[in-house]
This record gives structure tokens, sequence and C-alpha cells, in this order.
């Protein structure tokens, strides 16, 4: 049998649709954000980052909110492609201590 | 060149080895890190160094030994493992600018290592 702790969320979507991965942080003192994607075989590739001054910012398909009232991170992924199937990685930090990573969400995209 | 590279991809020893993993950047970073990723789990801090000083340790037992020769360049030493050792290695790099602590991370593909 599978052993506690050996399961990813998984969110699944269909190609073309819009995705969006949620990160809850603890830290209220953290004031960098990251999101890295994670592909099989592969080192975690960074997707977009975000400070705390600052609550939304947008990339090529890629679009990071960030509400520090509920200490909540989301990544949103406009028109989600097979080559969006990943591990995503959401990071917090702030001045003198290093990034800290989620347990991360594990994207499929159906065709 | 925005890479970081790592060698060798895989890696498989006995418990009583020992060998090296390697790590190179030429994006002019000043720090460079060792992490461990096991199956599933999000990547776990072990070594720091920041200006060719290694700055942190995470508590890692004693065979894994870091070693940064120069700005470009990190090894971590590996002896006398155990098979709980097992798991992916992955070495990054940072401006350094923050000393390592509120910056964007670059992550090299890892080293897939099995210890026997």
């Amino acid at each position: 049998g599978e052993s506690v702790g050996l399961h990813l969320p998984t969110l699944s979507v269909q190609e073309g649709d819009n995705s969006i991965i949620n990160c809850a942080y603890s830290n209220s003192a953290s004031d960098y954000f990251i999101w890295y994607k994670q592909e099989s075989g592969k080192g975690p590739q960074f997707i977009i980052d975000i400070r705390s001054n600052m609550d939304k910012r947008q990339g090529q398909r890629v679009t990071v909110l960030l509400n520090k009232t509920v200490k909540h991170l989301s990544l949103q992924i406009a028109a989600t492609q097979p080559g969006d199937s990943a591990v995503y990685f959401c990071a917090e930090g702030n001045a003198g201590n290093m990034l800290t990573f989620g347990g991360g969400t594990r994207l499929m995209v159906k065709p | 060149d925005t890479e970081v590279t790592q060698t060798p991809k895989h890696l498989v020893m006995g418990m009583t080895n020992k060998k090296s993993l390697k790590c190179e950047q030429h994006m002019g970073h000043r720090a460079m890190y060792w992490y461990k990723q096991k199956a599933k789990k999000p990547p776990e801090l072990m070594f720091v160094y920041s200006y060719e000083k290694l700055s942190i340790n995470e508590s890692v037992p004693s065979r894994f030994s870091p070693e940064c020769p120069n700005s470009s360049l990190l090894n971590l030493h590996l002896h006398a493992l155990q098979p709980e050792d097992s798991a992916l290695y992955l070495c990054a790099s940072s401006q350094g600018d923050r000393r390592g602590t509120n910056e964007k991370l670059f992550f090299g593909s890892g080293t897939q290592l099995s210890v026997l």
C-alpha cells in the first residue's frame, strides 16, 4: 500500500482551460515569494516571483496573486498546455532567512 | 549562459564508496547551494556558500562534505553514505546580493543518487 505523505495534491485540468494553483504560507514576516515548476527528472525552474509591496504580478501566461491578509499565494496559468504538466512549488522568504519551500502541487493537463 | 550544470546526472554507489558531485555556474553568482530532494517532497536545504565561504550548514551529517574551490564551482563529497541518503541532489546559485536569503535561485537538473 501507499504510505502517508507520499501523495502530492493534484490539480487536473483540460488543455486550454485556465489553472489556479494555491499556496498558503505560514510566516507573516515573509516578504518575498516565488513559484517554481519541476518536471520529472529535472531541477526546479523559476516561473515568477513577487515581493510583498505588490499584490499582483504578470508574466507570460502566468499571474501571481498575493493576499497578505490571509497569507495566501496563487499561481494562475492561462490557456494551460500539456507542457505545463509538472509539480509546482511555492517558496517564501525574508531578509535573514532562506527560502522555505511549500509541499508542491502536481498539475496534470488532459488533452 | 544562464545555466547551472551538474555532473553526473545519475550515480550509484555502495556504502563504502567515496564519490563527488560537481556543480558549475558562469552567471557570476556569488551564492551557491546544495539541496536534497526526496521523491514527491520539496527541496531541503543542506549547505549555502556565500562569496566562497560556507555560511549555512543545516546540521548535515559529516558523511556529506561540501567544497567551493572558486566562485563558479561547488562540489559535494560523499563518503560512507546510507541507503536513506538516496535522493536527488540539487545545486543552485543566486546573485548573492542579499546573501542568499531573499532572491531567485537558479537550479541545476540534479544528480539522482542511489546508495546500495
